[in-house]
């Protein structure tokens, strides 16, 4: 079956632009989580959802940062006014569980974000 | 909170060597997960360890989880050029659920031919 897909792969960004990114999880998969990762460093967490619920949001840098998962199965990473520290790959991986039991998250292929 | 240190941070062998890359947690590591990125890809999953002690092995990658379930290492046997890319060390920072993922900051792994 498909993997986890991601759209755009990368997107260059003027500084103060909008962007929204784009997962696709694996069909059926109940949790989706979104992670930054800078050049050289581990994935960092932003955020977490369970079917349309956001459990947790405690990784979003700032308020400009927002997700959303609504229909619980495609979700979008929005960041307002883009900065320049917001350069990173954002990667986005899904399980198939509600995250009461530990299960393999499986990342997609990321979107690479350039901010100039 | 709960860090992971990687070490090496990068290694280059040559092709048919065995090498060895270790992760070390400060707090007790409840669900390690062992990663490889190639450059531009998204992570892609290797093996994952609950149990101290326990040893998982998949083709030429073998991944142990020491009895204190603080330290875990990666080895890779008689290394090849597509064992190349970076390693990732991820770990559940709780007991008793899934969720997020902390990561360590990765071993980037060269071999040459």
């Amino acid at each position: 079956g498909a993997g986890v897909s991601q759209s755009p792969r990368y997107k260059v960004a003027k500084r103060g632009q909008d962007v929204a990114l784009r997962c696709d999880p694996i069909s059926g998969h109940v949790s989706l989580f979104w992670y930054q990762q800078a050049l050289g460093q581990g994935p960092e967490f932003l955020t977490y959802f369970q079917n349309e619920a956001q459990l947790d949001k405690s990784g979003l840098p700032s308020d400009r940062f927002f997700a959303e998962r609504p229909e619980g199965s495609v979700s979008t990473l929005k960041i307002q006014r883009t900065q320049q520290e917001d350069s990173a790959v954002y990667l986005c991986a899904s399980s198939l569980g509600g995250g009461a039991i530990r299960e393999t998250q499986y990342f997609g292929p990321g979107t690479r974000l350039l901010v100039l | 909170s709960q860090e992971l240190e990687q070490s090496p941070q990068s290694l280059i062998v040559q092709e048919g060597k065995n090498l060895t890359i270790n992760c070390t947690s400060s707090k007790t590591l409840y669900g390690l997960y062992w990663y490889k990125q190639k450059y531009g890809e998204g992570l892609i999953f290797l093996m994952m360890l609950q149990k101290g002690g326990e040893e998982k092995s998949h083709e030429k990658i073998t991944a142990k989880l020491d009895e204190k379930k603080q330290q875990s290492s990666l080895h890779i046997t008689a290394s090849q050029p597509s064992h190349a890319g970076i390693y990732l060390c991820g770990a559940d920072p709780f007991y008793n659920q899934g969720g997020k993922l902390i990561f360590g900051q990765g071993t980037e792994l060269s071999v040459k031919p």
